[in-house]
């Protein structure tokens, strides 16, 4: 599984939009780009994930450029509630492949 | 929101003892997949499954894990003879099968070894 690069820690203010960014300048053709985020206490929660166009649902947009090498999840209006460790991970196009987790973003948001 | 359910969320055991956890997966996933993640947060593959069927695993959930998914029964990971190091909270995902679906995650077991 290919490697991805994000910034260990970002803080935000509550209603601000947050971009977190995401490199994975060795991403292969087949790996969708996937977004995870974990609170403590609890597992990995499912945010989001893309292959080449970008993609948006009701918790983020996830913006990803042309060439594939980065991509930058973008949270609008942040609450308390999003506050957690934001994962990159980049996945095989199958449903069978297990998930790489880095270190991940470590997101904090003040009221 | 997920609905993987694992149980117990916390359990405690001895160097030597047996530990087992287990996972209900969402309902029509047929794809399970175990984790563990240490206290320095670091995450772990150990092994997934497609219905009754391992698909992969790492060495060491093949030596001194053994895991299941019978049908219509909860699916199992259990650590044979527990370790310090093997303190950790547990994993469990599951998910359709196709093309990329995404991995649903229980709350997690987590485990102390004493």
């Amino acid at each position: 599984d290919a490697k991805t690069t994000q910034p260990d820690s970002m803080e935000s203010t509550e209603g601000e939009t947050v971009h977190l960014p995401c490199s994975h300048a060795t991403i292969s053709g087949n790996e969708y780009i996937y977004w995870y985020r974990q609170v403590p206490l609890q597992g990995p929660e499912y945010v989001t994930h893309g292959l080449q166009q970008n993609t948006t649902n009701s918790m983020a947009f996830l913006a990803i450029a042309s060439d594939r090498k980065s991509s930058t999840l973008i949270l609008p209006h942040v609450s308390l509630r999003d506050a957690a460790v934001y994962h990159c991970i980049l996945r095989v196009s199958s449903s069978f492949s297990k998930l790489v987790f880095g270190q991940g973003t470590s997101l904090s948001v003040v009221p | 929101n997920s609905k993987v359910i694992q149980t117990p969320r916390y359990l405690v055991k001895g160097q030597g003892q047996k530990a087992k956890m287990r996972c209900i997966p969402e309902k029509g996933h047929p794809v399970v997949f175990w984790y563990q993640q240490n206290k320095n947060n670091e995450f772990k593959f150990l092994i997934n499954f497609q219905n009754q069927e391992v698909l992969q695993q790492i060495d060491m959930t093949e030596k001194r894990f053994s895991a299941e998914c019978p049908s219509n029964s909860p699916c199992s990971l259990e650590i044979q003879s527990s370790e310090a190091g093997d303190s950790a909270l547990y994993l469990c995902a599951s998910s359709l099968t196709g093309y990329s679906y995404e991995q649903y995650f229980g709350p997690g077991t987590r485990l102390t070894v004493l």
